[in-house]
């Protein structure tokens, strides 16, 4: 199993350009959610995913895009990137058994910066 | 999204040394769930370990244990016999049982000296 994979690892964008990071898993996982990470502030979640064709809103959801149309993908668009957007983004899953939370497995990250 | 704060940003400690991290959080909810995730230089975040707000024991996991007291709403890591492997960014979460929604402390940095 090659568990949570994200691309790609590093990413430079100028404002107002469009992008889309990649997230699969092979376990399975019928959640899927993607955090960002920035200083100081740990991470915060941005959207997430119950299973295919079912996604919600996160705490920070604004200026992002997300859509879940197999168990395996849930890619994160940003469609007008700004400089706010510089972050280190993790997509994580797991198991989605209702009552009890399965452990939530990070991918390695992605290092977005916009100028 | 609830609050859980790490009060401390930095902490040192000897290699072969015990070092505890601090944790607190604010809810209204009784039934939840506990987390303290690893992120090491390579930027992985790795569970180390996870306690259920309805089990009285604390949790133990090797050289981690947690000292879990609900009605404070505390939730401490303790890192025994310490290893330089052990450097890295600790993060507190917490989880509703209701959701997979985690909130996350803002880390402490912990650096083990040889």
């Amino acid at each position: 199993n090659a568990g949570v994979t994200q691309t790609p690892k590093f990413q430079v964008l100028k404002t107002g350009q469009s992008m889309t990071l990649q997230c699969a898993q092979d376990m399975n996982h019928e959640y899927m959610s993607w955090y960002r990470q920035d200083p100081g502030m740990g991470l915060r979640l941005i959207h997430y995913s119950v299973g295919a064709g079912i996604t919600d809103q996160g705490e920070v959801p604004n200026g992002y895009n997300v859509s879940r149309s197999t168990t395996e993908d849930f890619p994160l668009r940003l469609l007008s990137a700004a400089p706010s957007q510089t972050s280190v983004y993790f997509c994580a899953s797991s198991k989605w058994t209702s009552g009890s939370p399965d452990t939530q497995y990070f991918g390695p990250g992605t290092r977005l910066t916009v100028l | 999204a609830q609050t859980v704060t790490q009060s401390q940003p930095e902490m040192s400690v000897q290699e072969a040394e015990t070092v505890t991290l601090s944790c607190t959080y604010d809810t209204s909810e009784n039934n939840y769930y506990l987390f303290w995730y690893k992120q090491p230089p390579s930027r992985q975040m790795i569970l180390v370990i996870r306690q259920e707000a309805y089990k009285q024991q604390n949790a133990t996991e090797n050289r981690f244990s947690v000292n879990f007291q609900k009605a404070a709403k505390s939730f401490s890591l303790k890192i025994s016999d310490s290893q330089l492997g052990d450097t890295a960014m600790y993060f507190c979460a917490f989880m509703k049982r209701s959701d997979y929604k985690l909130s996350f402390g803002a880390g402490t940095t912990v650096t083990v000296r040889a």
